[in-house]
């Protein structure tokens, strides 16, 4: 979804480096979201915000945090990168309307640790 | 939060149609059943939701049932470029539920010329 841009779409590093993946969509939406991919694993959320003023964390946010710098920005960050942390990362929109408003993703980073 | 079971793979053949089912017997009265396509390297895609019944879209059916414990995504004559992962996903925006966010493993259905 070309209205979800994330930066950079790939990303090596060494172990032990601090990383910030960036997150910015153009849809006015007020829900941002970040998730991980691992090979043959679904996603799984690491944070979620429901708006500028609002972090929560979700399944496996530990050794990472976040940063929601206006409604159109969330960003997140590795503060000390460890291999396990090698995945694929997406970030996603959703709306806040009532009953479940679906979400819109990014094309992903593709961040390996080494 | 209302857990999803559906099965990890499926096989299929280019103009069959392909029915993928999804149980959450726990589904609490306002959450909505939502559907989502994934390539690989590519994020998930919103297919199909629904509430009760049944919703149809230019993509695919979602069948739901009375008890809503529940429901099947239907793929009319599935294309090789219908292979994908296919994830369902039971919850809502407000009330405490966040099973909209949890995709789990989803289903990865193969399709075979």
């Amino acid at each position: 979804d070309a209205d979800v841009t994330q930066t950079p779409r790939n990303r090596i590093t060494k172990t032990g480096k601090r990383i910030m993946l960036e997150c910015s969509q153009t849809k006015g939406h007020d829900r941002m979201y970040w998730y991980r991919q691992d090979p043959g694993l679904g996603l799984r959320l690491i944070y979620y915000s429901f708006d500028v003023k609002d972090i929560n964390k979700g399944e496996i946010s530990d050794g990472y945090s976040v940063s929601r710098q206006a409604q159109a920005k969330f960003s997140l960050s590795l503060e000390s990168a460890i291999p396990n942390q090698t995945a694929l990362y997406f970030c996603a929109t959703s709306d806040s309307g009532w009953g479940n408003q679906p979400q819109h993703f990014g094309d992903g980073t593709r961040l390996s640790i080494l | 939060l209302a857990k999803t079971t559906q099965p990890i793979s499926m096989d299929s053949y280019e103009g069959q149609e392909v029915n993928i089912t999804c149980s959450h017997n726990n589904i609490a009265t306002n959450d909505y059943i939502t559907w989502y396509q994934q390539f690989p390297s590519q994020g998930p895609r919103f297919i199909i939701q629904g509430y009760k019944t049944k919703v149809t879209n230019e993509v695919a059916s979602l069948f739901i049932p009375a008890d809503r414990k529940s429901s099947t995504l239907s793929l009319p004559r599935v294309s090789l470029s219908d292979t994908a992962v296919y994830y369902c996903l039971v919850g809502r925006n407000y009330g405490g539920s966040q099973g909209n966010l949890i995709f789990g493993k989803g289903t990865k259905l193969s399709v075979k010329p």
